[in-house]
């Protein structure tokens, strides 16, 4: 069990950029979440798939985030045309219903600086 | 929607017993949770209450009253390394299960 992980764990762009992350889940986790998280604040959920269906996405997913599963093991998360207020942690997180307590186990996060 | 409330802050002292106390409002409450969250890591889960009472993990202990919409982390025999966020987290059937968190506690232990 190598855990949740994420790439990159840190991405400095310029405003207007696209920007695009990895998370390889648990293997054998069906569930996988996005959060953001900014400093001093706890995650806030963004979308979660449950295997490569994308079955809710949060108020907080404007237009410009978009995220796959393709296969329904590792997913990415686009942002297009990148703002300053996109600057946060971007974790990702993954669960297999049906264990004892189907809780989320987290991968270290993306940290986005827009500059 | 849902509300969490939780201190932003609390400091004690090595060796000490902290209780961080955490209040919820949700529509389909299906179990709490309490992660431990160092300062540039992720979440790490601690502990789990989808009854009335009290859970025990060694050091750590969980309380949940459904009723009353609250729920309490106690941490015993502090120590250093236990100074870190700790995130109040609900699970809510009627938003797919998702999980909602609270701003997060920031504690302090100090010798």
């Amino acid at each position: 069990d190598t855990g949740v992980s994420q790439d990159p764990r840190h991405k400095i762009t310029k405003r207007g950029q696209n920007v695009t992350f990895r998370c390889d889940p648990i293997s054998e986790h069906n569930r996988l979440y996005w959060y953001r998280q900014t400093l001093g604040q706890g995650p806030e959920f963004l979308t979660y798939f449950q295997n490569e269906a994308q079955l809710e996405k949060s108020r907080l997913l404007s237009d410009r985030f978009s995220a796959e599963r393709p296969k329904g093991s590792f997913s990415t998360l686009e942002i297009q045309r990148t703002e300053q207020g996109d600057s946060a942690m971007y974790l990702c997180a993954s669960s297999l219903p049906g264990s004892s307590y189907n809780e989320q186990f987290f991968g270290p996060g993306t940290r986005l600086t827009v500059l | 929607g849902q509300n969490i409330d939780q201190p932003t802050e609390m400091t004690a002292t090595e060796g000490a017993i902290v209780q961080i106390n955490c209040t919820y409002q949700t529509s389909g409450f299906n179990g709490l949770f309490w992660y431990q969250q160092h300062a540039g890591e992720a979440p790490t889960f601690l502990s789990y209450n989808v009854l009335d009472g009290l859970e025990e993990k060694g050091r750590f202990s969980s309380f949940l009253s459904r009723s009353k919409g609250y729920s309490y982390l106690l941490l015993k025999e502090l120590q250093m390394k236990d100074s870190a966020s700790y995130l109040c987290a609900v699970r809510d059937s009627n938003a797919g299960n998702m999980l909602t968190f609270g701003g997060g506690t920031r504690l302090m232990v100090k010798p």
